[in-house]
Protein backbone atom coordinates (compact mmCIF):
# COMPACT_ATOMS: atom_id res chain seq x y z
CA UNK A 1 0.00 0.00 0.00
CA UNK A 2 2.01 3.31 -1.23
CA UNK A 3 -0.66 5.98 -0.04
CA UNK A 4 -1.37 6.54 -3.53
CA UNK A 5 -4.17 4.13 -5.36
CA UNK A 6 -5.26 3.84 -8.99
CA UNK A 7 -7.79 3.02 -11.06
CA UNK A 8 -8.28 0.89 -13.22
CA UNK A 9 -4.98 -1.57 -13.12
CA UNK A 10 -5.62 -2.29 -16.99
CA UNK A 11 -7.65 -0.74 -19.64
CA UNK A 12 -8.16 -1.35 -23.26
CA UNK A 13 -10.43 1.07 -25.02
CA UNK A 14 -11.11 1.67 -28.77
CA UNK A 15 -10.00 5.17 -30.65
CA UNK A 16 -13.76 6.42 -30.34
CA UNK A 17 -14.40 5.53 -26.39
CA UNK A 18 -14.65 7.83 -23.80
CA UNK A 19 -12.88 6.67 -20.31
CA UNK A 20 -11.22 7.91 -17.49
CA UNK A 21 -8.66 6.93 -15.10
CA UNK A 22 -8.98 7.93 -11.07
CA UNK A 23 -5.83 8.79 -8.60
CA UNK A 24 -6.88 8.67 -4.81
CA UNK A 25 -4.27 9.96 -2.33
CA UNK A 26 -4.44 9.61 1.69
CA UNK A 27 -1.26 11.25 2.40
CA UNK A 28 -2.35 14.71 3.13
CA UNK A 29 -0.42 15.76 0.10
CA UNK A 30 -1.09 19.01 -1.63
CA UNK A 31 0.08 18.56 -5.08
CA UNK A 32 -0.77 15.80 -7.47
CA UNK A 33 0.59 14.65 -10.95
CA UNK A 34 -0.23 12.58 -14.31
CA UNK A 35 3.24 10.71 -15.55
CA UNK A 36 3.32 8.79 -19.11
CA UNK A 37 5.69 6.21 -19.36
CA UNK A 38 6.12 4.75 -22.25
CA UNK A 39 9.49 1.96 -23.24
CA UNK A 40 12.52 3.29 -23.34
CA UNK A 41 11.18 7.30 -22.74
CA UNK A 42 12.26 9.41 -19.92
CA UNK A 43 8.29 9.51 -17.96
CA UNK A 44 6.77 12.68 -19.43
CA UNK A 45 5.47 15.09 -16.96
CA UNK A 46 1.50 15.53 -18.31
CA UNK A 47 -0.27 17.88 -15.80
CA UNK A 48 0.77 19.11 -12.12
CA UNK A 49 -2.11 20.56 -10.02
CA UNK A 50 -0.15 22.34 -6.72
CA UNK A 51 -2.71 24.10 -4.37
CA UNK A 52 -5.53 23.63 -6.65
CA UNK A 53 -3.70 25.54 -9.51
CA UNK A 54 -3.09 23.33 -13.00
CA UNK A 55 0.31 23.07 -14.61
CA UNK A 56 0.54 21.32 -17.78
CA UNK A 57 2.77 20.47 -20.14
CA UNK A 58 2.07 21.91 -23.74
CA UNK A 59 3.17 19.24 -25.38
CA UNK A 60 0.37 16.82 -24.38
CA UNK A 61 -2.77 16.53 -26.50
CA UNK A 62 -5.91 17.99 -26.21
CA UNK A 63 -7.47 14.46 -26.15
CA UNK A 64 -6.07 14.01 -22.32
CA UNK A 65 -8.59 15.79 -19.81
CA UNK A 66 -7.34 16.24 -16.34
CA UNK A 67 -9.77 17.32 -13.71
CA UNK A 68 -8.55 17.71 -9.61
CA UNK A 69 -11.85 18.32 -7.83
CA UNK A 70 -10.37 18.42 -4.49
CA UNK A 71 -6.46 17.87 -3.15
CA UNK A 72 -7.40 14.20 -2.48
CA UNK A 73 -8.50 13.13 -6.18
CA UNK A 74 -7.04 13.51 -9.25
CA UNK A 75 -8.94 12.19 -12.98
CA UNK A 76 -7.32 12.50 -16.09
CA UNK A 77 -10.78 11.87 -18.89
CA UNK A 78 -9.70 9.99 -21.77
CA UNK A 79 -11.36 10.88 -25.30
CA UNK A 80 -10.36 9.29 -29.28
CA UNK A 81 -7.35 8.01 -27.96
CA UNK A 82 -4.45 7.08 -30.35
CA UNK A 83 -2.88 3.76 -30.72
CA UNK A 84 0.38 5.85 -29.71
CA UNK A 85 -0.79 6.69 -26.60
CA UNK A 86 -0.61 3.31 -25.12
CA UNK A 87 1.92 3.25 -22.04
CA UNK A 88 2.20 3.41 -18.61
CA UNK A 89 0.09 6.05 -16.70
CA UNK A 90 1.30 7.11 -13.76
CA UNK A 91 -0.26 9.27 -10.74
CA UNK A 92 2.10 10.67 -7.53
CA UNK A 93 1.48 13.07 -4.92
CA UNK A 94 3.68 14.83 -3.36
CA UNK A 95 4.01 17.80 -0.19
CA UNK A 96 3.87 20.32 -2.59
CA UNK A 97 7.06 21.79 -0.78
CA UNK A 98 10.99 22.09 -2.38
CA UNK A 99 13.08 18.77 -1.73
CA UNK A 100 10.15 16.60 -1.02
CA UNK A 101 9.53 13.76 -2.56
CA UNK A 102 7.27 12.15 -4.86
CA UNK A 103 4.68 9.01 -4.39
CA UNK A 104 3.75 6.83 -6.92
CA UNK A 105 0.34 4.69 -7.53
CA UNK A 106 0.81 1.32 -9.28
CA UNK A 107 0.01 2.95 -12.58
CA UNK A 108 -2.79 2.03 -15.22
CA UNK A 109 -1.87 -0.07 -17.97
CA UNK A 110 -3.97 1.74 -21.18
CA UNK A 111 -3.80 -0.05 -24.19
CA UNK A 112 -5.25 1.82 -27.17
CA UNK A 113 -7.18 -0.59 -30.01
CA UNK B 1 16.21 23.58 -18.57
CA UNK B 2 17.17 20.71 -16.82
CA UNK B 3 18.15 17.51 -18.17
CA UNK B 4 18.79 13.82 -16.44
CA UNK B 5 20.89 11.72 -18.15
CA UNK B 6 21.42 7.77 -17.29
CA UNK B 7 24.16 6.11 -19.49
CA UNK B 8 23.33 2.77 -19.43
CA UNK B 9 20.19 1.35 -20.54
CA UNK B 10 20.83 -1.96 -19.17
CA UNK B 11 23.24 -3.50 -16.32
CA UNK B 12 23.52 -7.50 -16.58
CA UNK B 13 25.64 -7.84 -12.85
CA UNK B 14 26.45 -11.50 -11.73
CA UNK B 15 24.96 -12.03 -7.56
CA UNK B 16 26.57 -10.26 -4.77
CA UNK B 17 29.24 -8.34 -7.12
CA UNK B 18 28.99 -4.64 -6.26
CA UNK B 19 26.85 -2.43 -8.98
CA UNK B 20 27.33 1.27 -10.24
CA UNK B 21 24.31 2.99 -11.86
CA UNK B 22 24.99 6.54 -13.41
CA UNK B 23 22.71 9.47 -13.49
CA UNK B 24 24.05 12.63 -14.70
CA UNK B 25 22.22 16.13 -14.35
CA UNK B 26 22.22 19.51 -16.00
CA UNK B 27 20.67 22.63 -14.62
CA UNK B 28 21.15 26.43 -14.20
CA UNK B 29 20.07 26.34 -10.77
CA UNK B 30 20.38 24.47 -7.73
CA UNK B 31 18.21 20.74 -7.71
CA UNK B 32 17.29 18.29 -5.53
CA UNK B 33 18.16 14.65 -6.23
CA UNK B 34 16.75 11.41 -6.01
CA UNK B 35 16.60 7.19 -7.37
CA UNK B 36 13.56 5.68 -7.87
CA UNK B 37 13.52 2.07 -8.25
CA UNK B 38 10.22 0.56 -10.22
CA UNK B 39 10.00 -3.77 -10.16
CA UNK B 40 7.55 -4.95 -12.71
CA UNK B 41 4.19 -3.99 -13.01
CA UNK B 42 4.47 -1.39 -10.11
CA UNK B 43 4.74 2.49 -9.49
CA UNK B 44 8.12 3.91 -8.69
CA UNK B 45 9.50 3.78 -4.78
CA UNK B 46 11.85 5.79 -3.53
CA UNK B 47 15.60 4.54 -2.67
CA UNK B 48 17.23 7.59 -1.57
CA UNK B 49 17.52 11.61 -1.92
CA UNK B 50 20.04 13.88 -1.85
CA UNK B 51 18.85 17.57 -0.17
CA UNK B 52 21.84 19.12 1.57
CA UNK B 53 25.08 18.17 3.65
CA UNK B 54 26.71 14.94 3.02
CA UNK B 55 27.10 14.34 -0.50
CA UNK B 56 26.80 10.33 0.44
CA UNK B 57 23.58 9.46 1.48
CA UNK B 58 22.00 6.25 2.22
CA UNK B 59 18.97 4.51 1.28
CA UNK B 60 16.72 1.46 1.49
CA UNK B 61 18.12 -2.09 0.60
CA UNK B 62 21.38 -1.61 1.01
CA UNK B 63 22.08 1.46 -1.94
CA UNK B 64 23.74 4.32 -1.28
CA UNK B 65 24.69 7.44 -3.62
CA UNK B 66 27.14 10.25 -3.81
CA UNK B 67 26.30 13.66 -5.13
CA UNK B 68 29.20 15.71 -7.21
CA UNK B 69 28.54 19.03 -7.56
CA UNK B 70 31.38 19.63 -9.89
CA UNK B 71 30.67 16.70 -12.05
CA UNK B 72 27.25 17.15 -12.10
CA UNK B 73 26.47 13.55 -11.20
CA UNK B 74 24.44 11.08 -8.96
CA UNK B 75 25.55 7.78 -9.37
CA UNK B 76 23.93 4.87 -7.68
CA UNK B 77 26.25 2.09 -6.05
CA UNK B 78 25.32 -1.02 -4.20
CA UNK B 79 28.09 -3.24 -2.86
CA UNK B 80 26.62 -6.63 -3.23
CA UNK B 81 23.50 -7.24 -5.15
CA UNK B 82 20.61 -9.72 -4.89
CA UNK B 83 18.76 -11.61 -7.21
CA UNK B 84 15.85 -9.39 -5.66
CA UNK B 85 17.67 -5.84 -6.80
CA UNK B 86 16.58 -6.84 -10.36
CA UNK B 87 14.56 -3.92 -11.45
CA UNK B 88 14.37 -0.35 -13.47
CA UNK B 89 16.21 2.37 -11.27
CA UNK B 90 15.05 5.74 -12.29
CA UNK B 91 17.35 9.05 -11.41
CA UNK B 92 15.02 12.62 -11.07
CA UNK B 93 16.25 16.42 -10.19
CA UNK B 94 13.72 18.68 -9.12
CA UNK B 95 14.57 22.49 -8.66
CA UNK B 96 15.11 24.11 -5.50
CA UNK B 97 12.35 26.85 -6.51
CA UNK B 98 9.28 24.17 -7.34
CA UNK B 99 8.03 20.99 -7.36
CA UNK B 100 8.24 19.39 -10.79
CA UNK B 101 10.55 16.16 -11.06
CA UNK B 102 12.03 15.65 -14.19
CA UNK B 103 13.35 11.62 -14.87
CA UNK B 104 15.67 9.85 -16.90
CA UNK B 105 14.84 7.32 -19.25
CA UNK B 106 15.65 4.80 -16.82
CA UNK B 107 18.49 2.16 -16.32
CA UNK B 108 17.41 -1.77 -16.48
CA UNK B 109 19.68 -3.83 -13.45
CA UNK B 110 19.34 -7.74 -14.18
CA UNK B 111 20.86 -9.55 -11.43
CA UNK B 112 22.47 -13.18 -12.70
CA UNK B 113 22.55 -15.71 -10.36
Amino acid sequence: ETGVTQTPRHLVMGMTNKKSLKCEQHLGHNAMYWYKQSAKKPLELMFVYSLEERVENNSVPSRFSPECPNSSHLFLHLHTLQPEDSALYLCASSQGVTGTEAFFGQGTRLTVV
Amino acid sequence: AQSVTQLDSQVPVFEEAPVELRCNYSSSVSVYLFWYVQYPNQGLQLLLKYLSGSTLVKGINGFEAEFNKSQTSFHLRKPSVHISDTAEYFCAVTMNTGNQFYFGTGTSLTVIP
